[in-house]
C-alpha cells in the first residue's frame, strides 16, 4: 500500500540526547514536510522539502534539522532534545494521488511519531 | 503561513443528531483550497472533505458537508446523522498553491454520545 512510513511509533528520549526521526515514502512525491502537534496548536510545520536536495524552514524550525538526499527519504533531527519537543511528529508528502475516483492534489500524513523529551 | 481559526476546542453531540464545525481562515489570495481532516484516537490524519476556492458550490461527501462562504472567509463543517465513530478530532486546513504548504487550525475535539 502507497503511503508514508514514520519509526520509531513512540520514544523516550533523555534530555541532551541526539535523536532522528525517520521518514519514507514511496509515492514519488516531490514535496515532504514534518509538522508537530501539540494541543490546543493544531499541527505547525516544522521543515520542508519541495524536492530532493532543497530544504526549507517552516513555522517553528528551532532546534530541528533536516536532509533530503533523495526523493523517498526525508528525516528529522534533533541535535540536542529539550522537553518543550515533547510532541507527536508527523510526516507528510504532497502529490498527486487518486483519492474517491479523482485525481487530486493532496497530502498523505505518516502515523505520527510520539516523542517525549524527560 | 496563513491564519486558520477553530473557535470551538469541543463539542458533544447526540447518536443521530448533526453537529456543526467552524473555521474561519484569513488570506489576501484569491484561489485556494480548503480541507477538513478527522484524526481519531488512532492517530491516523484522514481526508474528510476539500473545497476549492474557485467553486461556488460546496462540496458533500455523504453524511459530511461544507458551507463555504468566500466573503466571510468562512468554511464550516456539518456533520449530519453523527455515529459513534466519528468521534475524533477535527481539524480545519488551508492551501496556497503559492506554494503548498498545510497551515491547520487548533482543532476542535468532536464526542458522539450512544
Amino acid at each position: 500500500i502507497a503511503g508514508i512510513t514514520q519509526a520509531p511509533t513512540s520514544q523516550i528520549l533523555a534530555a541532551g540526547r541526539r535523536m532522528t526521526l525517520r521518514c519514507t515514502q514511496d509515492m514519488r512525491h516531490n514535496a515532504m514536510y514534518w509538522y508537530r502537534q501539540d494541543l490546543g496548536l493544531g499541527l505547525r510545520l516544522i521543515h520542508y522539502s519541495n524536492t530532493a536536495g532543497t530544504t526549507g524552514k517552516g513555522e517553528v524550525p528551532d532546534g530541528y534539522s533536516v536532509s533530503r538526499a533523495n526523493t523517498d527519504d526525508f528525516p528529522l533531527t534533533l541535535a540536542s532534545a529539550v522537553p518543550s519537543q515533547t510532541s507527536v511528529y508527523f510526516c507528510a508528502s504532497s502529490g498527486y494521488t487518486r483519492d474517491r475516483g479523482r485525481f487530486n492534489y493532496g497530502y498523505t500524513f505518516g502515523s505520527g511519531t510520539r516523542l517525549t523529551v524527560v | 503561513a496563513q491564519t486558520v481559526t477553530q473557535s470551538q476546542p469541543e463539542m458533544s453531540v447526540q447518536e443521530a443528531e448533526t453537529v456543526t464545525l467552524s473555521c474561519t481562515y484569513d488570506t489576501s489570495e484569491n484561489n485556494y483550497y480548503l480541507f477538513w481532516y478527522k484524526q481519531p484516537p488512532s492517530r491516523q490524519m484522514i481526508l474528510v472533505i476539500r473545497q476549492e476556492a474557485y467553486k461556488q458550490q460546496n462540496a458533500t461527501e455523504n453524511r459530511f458537508s461544507v458551507n463555504f462562504q468566500k466573503a466571510a472567509k468562512s468554511f464550516s463543517l456539518k456533520i449530519s446523522d453523527s455515529q459513534l465513530g466519528d468521534t475524533a478530532m477535527y481539524f480545519c486546513a488551508f492551501i496556497s498553491p503559492n506554494d503548498y504548504k498545510l497551515s491547520f487550525g487548533a482543532g476542535t475535539t468532536v464526542t458522539v454520545r450512544a
